[in-house]
């Protein structure tokens, strides 16, 4: 199984929107909306950002959001700010029973 | 506070083998799949294995089939996974991570602190 393709860096300022994509294939990305993103700070634990493509997790800002258009899934933060920087890995259910990792994408908030 | 914790994990030289271990407290363990992840030196996260809640089907990544055996028991609310053959690109931070469902949807909400596997002689 392939990993999901991710922008392996972004950056952006405060204030800012920026839309960190993720493709697929028809096996996964595009066969099911069992698609979630993760945020990850080096040397914490991931946290769940964003389940069942579009659903936030109670706890998450508003200014995380999914979507989908065929292979590729999307992420959206909105209102960039300082704590967003991190690692952000997005993740599908496969027609294999089994899961795949994006390869992640560093964002930088400048 | 809902918590996982792992343990178990080491230095082992090629062809060994570990058992980790992932202690879950505060939710009720068996009502929920559970999953390993793992993160290699300046990589990203790669799925390892799940186990679903009760009835305890099982599901692996190619690069880790008939060497990894991920088991549960439900009794002490705790996770395994047996990792035998080893070798050096199986090192890795490893997370235990608890499933939204009791079947593998794929988002994990709870995540452990992980534990360091170096596999080198």
């Amino acid at each position: 199984q392939s990993a999901l393709t991710q922008p392996a860096s972004m950056s952006a300022s405060p204030g800012q929107s920026i839309t960190i994509s993720c493709t697929g294939t028809s096996s996964d990305v595009d066969g099911y909306n069992y698609v979630s993103w993760y945020q990850h700070h080096p040397g914490k634990a991931p946290r769940l950002m964003i389940y069942d493509l579009i659903n936030r997790p109670s706890g998450v800002s508003n200014r995380f959001s999914g979507s989908k258009s065929g292979n590729t899934a999307s992420l959206t933060i909105s209102g960039l700010q300082a704590e967003d920087e991190a690692d952000y890995y997005c993740s599908s259910y496969t027609s294999s029973n089994t899961q795949v990792f994006g390869g992640g994408t560093k964002l930088t908030v400048l | 506070e809902v918590q996982l914790v792992e343990s178990g994990g080491g230095l082992v030289q090629p062809g060994g083998s570990l058992r980790l271990s992932c202690a879950a407290s505060r939710f009720t363990f068996s009502r929920y799949a559970m999953t390993w992840v793992r993160q290699a030196p300046g990589k990203g996260l790669e799925w390892v294995s799940t186990i679903t809640d009760n009835n305890g089907s099982t599901y692996y990544a190619d690069s880790v089939k008939g060497r990894f055996t991920i088991s549960r028991d439900n009794s002490k609310n705790t996770l395994y996974l047996q990792m035998n053959s080893l070798r050096a690109d199986d090192t890795a931070v490893y997370y235990c991570a608890k499933d939204r469902l009791s079947v593998p949807e794929g988002a994990y909400d709870i995540w452990g602190q992980g534990t360091i596997v170096t596999v080198s002689s």
